[in-house]
């Protein structure tokens, strides 16, 4: 199973672009990138999936380079509201979930 | 509310004791997926179904813990003979599996156990 590390925490304010970079080294050919995004006592919610190059949609894009090591969620012009852990994931059927990267909007 | 269903949303249990999760997924949904968090850890995967059967259950952290999907729509997740340790948080998640297609699972609220 492909393993992910991504930062463990990051801060911002609100308004701001918050990019959050995930490193997948071992990637396998059919993996997909998949982010999910966490509150408290709640169940993860799918963000964005992808495979390669660019995917947007209404609340994030997801930026996977050519070789696809690494992928990069972007959430713009964040709010309070989007205090929550953040999972980056590989995989096509079953998945692993890391410790996730806590990201603190702030005021 | 993802449309995944999980009861009870929490559940408190004597050490020793069985304890079963239903989980109802999204009713087109032919695959469903149980996972355990605990306290600042992502989900752990347990087990996986596709309809009715269960493809992978290797995971699953011992022979105390089984898992059902009879009909290939609701499934339970038994327990038996709980013990402290087995406290953490249940979730169940349902996702439509396409052929060379990309996929997402669409989690429940889970279910919160706590072992006395």
């Amino acid at each position: 199973l492909a393993k992910t590390t991504q930062p463990i925490s990051m801060d911002s304010y609100e308004g701001q672009e918050v990019n959050i970079t995930c490193s997948h080294n071992n990637i396998a050919t059919n993996d997909y990138i998949t982010w999910y995004q966490q509150f408290p006592s709640q169940g993860p919610r799918f963000i964005i999936q992808g495979y390669k190059t660019k995917v947007t949609n209404e609340v994030a894009s997801l930026f996977i380079p050519a070789d696809r090591k690494s992928s990069t969620l972007s959430l713009p012009r964040v709010s309070l509201s989007d205090t929550a852990v953040y999972y980056c994931l590989v995989g096509y059927s079953t998945l692993t979930f890391g410790k996730g990267t806590m990201l603190l909007v702030s005021p | 509310d993802t449309g995944v269903s999980q009861n009870p949303r929490h559940k408190i249990t004597k050490r020793g004791q069985n304890v079963t999760f239903r989980c109802d997924p999204i009713s087109e949904h032919n695959r469903l997926y149980w996972y355990r968090q605990t306290l600042g850890q992502g989900p752990e995967f347990l087990t996986y179904f596709q309809n009715e059967a269960q493809l992978e259950k290797s995971r699953l952290l011992s022979d105390r813990f089984s898992a059902e999907r009879p009909k290939g729509s609701f499934s339970t997740l038994e327990i038996q003979r709980t013990e402290q340790g087995d406290s953490a948080m249940y979730l169940c998640a349902s996702s439509l599996i396409l052929t060379g297609g990309s996929y997402e699972q669409y989690f429940g609220p889970g279910t919160r156990l706590t072992v006395t």
